[in-house]
């Protein structure tokens, strides 16, 4: 199963952008890449996700390296309800019925 | 629609005791899931249902059963309480293949002594 490393943990100042980088260097071609977050005491909750375009929604953007070995969720202004566990995930659209989460990053947003 | 419902919220265990984790979700969604979270970690797939009569193991199914015999519930079974199954179990649901947005329920925190 394709493997993601994430930094354990960030710190970013409230109302500026925050940048999780993920690195999927074993990446196949039939992989998404899916953006989770968990706040505390909650399950997680989808964010985004993609294949190799960057996409945006209105939570946050996805940025996909062109030979898709990493990307990065950006959060264009943290605020103080953003402070969350945030898990990069591949899922291969053939065997799209398992996700495995990794460790995820964990973001502190200062006031 | 209230998304993913999870029975009960917290439970303490005794040693080789068993219990059940019962999750619903009115969704109407083909595919749920079963994560467990030990502390500080990510979730591990314990097992899955891909439709009602059709489970599957996931990474970490040992100690573990579960049924699918209708859409809208998937129980977890755990026979013989240890305390390495002291963790928060999480629901999930997708509605299908091309889906990408798992729901999730707000989690059971077992403590197993």
């Amino acid at each position: 199963d394709a493997k993601t490393t994430q930094p354990n943990s960030m710190e970013s100042n409230e109302e500026e952008p925050v940048h999780l980088p993920c690195n999927h260097s074993t990446i196949s071609g039939t992989d998404y890449i899916h953006w989770y977050r968990q706040l505390p005491s909650q399950g997680p909750e989808y964010v985004i996700h993609g294949l190799t375009s960057n996409v945006n929604n209105r939570m946050a953007s996805l940025a996909i390296a062109e030979d898709r070995k990493s990307s990065t969720l950006i959060l264009h202004r943290a605020t103080l309800r953003d402070a969350a566990v945030y898990y990069c995930i591949l899922r291969d659209i053939y065997n799209f019925n398992k996700f495995y989460f990794g460790s995820g990053t964990k973001l502190n947003v200062k006031p | 629609n209230a998304g993913v419902t999870q029975t009960p919220k917290f439970r303490i265990l005794k040693i080789g005791q068993s219990m059940t984790l019962q999750c619903t979700q009115d969704m109407n969604h083909n595919y749920m899931y079963w994560y467990r979270q030990d502390p500080g970690m990510g979730l591990k797939l314990i097992y899955y249902s891909v439709g009602a009569g059709i489970t599957d193991k996931g990474e970490v199914p040992n100690g573990y059963n579960v049924s699918r015999s209708t859409t809208e519930d998937f129980p977890l079974r755990l026979e013989l309480a240890a305390p390495s199954q002291t963790s928060v179990y999480f629901c999930a649901s997708i509605s299908g293949e091309g889906s990408y947005e798992q729901y999730f329920g707000p989690g059971t925190r077992l403590t197993v002594t």
